[in-house]
């Protein structure tokens, strides 16, 4: 069975502050790993994937994550924060099904 | 770009009437799903379809139907809304046999507000 963990509920940061969202998987292999971004109203936007590979993936919008798979991590990160990344995070695992699992998501709130 | 057409933003509904939410894809995606979102949760799966006329519940379809008569469009069906029915709806859709990444990512709808009173 395939689970992901988004430890962090709320995330408050200032404008132009780097940023890390954390997401912890649990499955027997190498799964494949997203980062989806809810700005409010919205539907869910696909940031990024990881398939295989290059343990770094680029993403749309600024948006880097890192596959660990020693600490079974997949963290979200951007250099720089602006007032329109406030949104909801959402980190989802597939494995060996081709329905992936999702976080519980993690509210980005940044301050001016 | 792949569009997820979801009908409506915002429904109000009475309990115990029947509720259909529309998702209409137009990229001729064969598999197609539909989860609740409730603050705490994330996102649930409620039932999706590999295809035409193909459907598999998901984690949580009690009190939930679908239909998919034509390969773009995907229905969720209240038969008898209740108030813990009120949420918010997303509908997604993903292409299968693409080459290698270009299939493994979903694409949402913009999501249908549901308050059952």
């Amino acid at each position: 069975a395939q689970s992901v963990t988004q430890p962090d509920i709320h995330i408050t940061v200032s404008e132009g502050a780097s940023l890390e969202l954390r997401c912890n998987y649990s499955y027997g292999a190498t799964p494949y790993l997203f980062w989806y971004v809810q700005s409010p109203g919205q539907g869910l936007q696909l940031l990024l994937k990881y398939f295989s590979g290059d343990t770094l993936v680029q993403g749309i919008k600024g948006f880097e994550a890192e596959f660990k798979r020693s600490q079974s991590s997949f963290n979200l990160r951007k250099p720089s924060v602006h007032w329109s990344d406030a949104a909801e995070y959402f980190c989802a695992v597939r494995g060996g099904s081709y329905i992936p699992t999702f976080g519980r998501g993690t509210s980005l709130i940044v301050h001016p | 770009d792949v569009k997820v057409t979801q009908s409506s933003r915002y429904l109000v509904k009475r309990t115990g009437e029947k509720v259909f939410l529309e998702c209409v894809q137009d990229m001729d995606h064969e598999n197609m799903f539909w989860y609740r979102q409730d603050p705490g949760l994330g996102l649930r799966l409620i039932y999706f379809s590999y295809d035409v006329k193909m459907k598999e519940k998901g984690d949580i379809p009690e009190g939930y139907s679908v239909s998919r008569e034509k390969k773009e469009r995907f229905s969720l069906i209240l038969e008898s809304a209740s108030t813990n029915q009120t949420s918010m709806y997303l509908c997604a859709s993903r292409l299968t046999g693409a080459p290698r990444p270009t299939n493994y990512g979903y694409t949402f709808g913009s999501g249908t507000r549901l308050t059952v009173v």
